[in-house]
């Protein structure tokens, strides 16, 4: 059984250009949250979704960030206009159905780099 | 107000001996769970142990134990007879019920941990 998969692992990209993340949950896991890590702190919660629904993205930024997850293939994390300040790690966590395990499960992470 | 609290940003402890990373939570919802994950230098975030705020004993699983207090709103960890590999950072984290009626988590800002040989 899969972990949970996150691509890129490292992704480097200009000043103003789009940056997108990948996250496939694990098999049977229906909810997706994504965190980000800016270096030295702790992750910070950004959005929390289940298929087809964006739960609760109280950590979103509002401008330029935006989060899917599809029907069918993983759950995209969107960053329009990327600036220096984007710079850190992006985690991606999944979870099964409430009520069936209290545990969330990580992915390796996407390294961002604005240059 | 700080939902996760940890104190320690950097703790150095001697091989073999046990070690207490500090959390303390603030939450006014009693259903509640507690976490503690690791961090290795590789980046990715590794679960140790979980505790729920109705569970009688304090969790344990293997060489790591958590100190619950719940009176004083404190999740410790233990971790005894340290290893080498031990060294990382460790995080503290809360789930709680978010605005939306689903679970949220809340992480502290994290203690570093170095084992010395």
């Amino acid at each position: 059984n899969a972990g949970v998969m996150q691509n890129p692992r490292h992704l480097v990209r200009r000043r103003g250009q789009e940056a997108r993340l990948r996250c496939s949950p694990m098999k049977g896991h229906s909810h997706v949250y994504w965190y980000r890590q800016l270096p030295e702190e702790g992750l910070k919660f950004m959005v929390y979704l289940q298929k087809e629904n964006i739960i609760d993205e109280s950590g979103m930024p509002k401008e330029r960030f935006s989060a899917e997850f599809p029907k069918e293939g993983p759950s995209i994390l969107r960053i329009q206009q990327v600036v220096r300040g984007d710079s850190a790690a992006y985690f991606c966590a999944s979870s099964p159905p409430v009520g069936s395990s209290y545990e969330q499960y990580f992915g390796p992470g996407t390294r961002l780099t604005v240059t | 107000a700080q939902k996760i609290t940890q104190t320690q940003p950097g703790m150095f402890v001697q091989e073999k001996e046990a070690v207490t990373l500090d959390c303390t939570y603030d939450t006014s919802d009693p259903s509640y769970g507690l976490f503690w994950y690791k961090q290795p230098s590789s980046g990715e975030m590794i679960f140790l142990i979980y505790q729920g705020s109705y569970d009688q004993q304090n969790a344990t699983e293997g060489r790591y134990s958590l100190n619950f207090q719940k009176a004083r709103k404190s999740a410790n960890l233990v971790i005894s007879a340290s290893q080498l590999g031990d060294s990382a950072m460790y995080f503290c984290a809360m789930r709680e019920v978010g605005t939306s009626g689903t679970y949220k988590y809340i992480f502290g800002t994290g203690t570093r941990l170095k084992v010395l040989a």
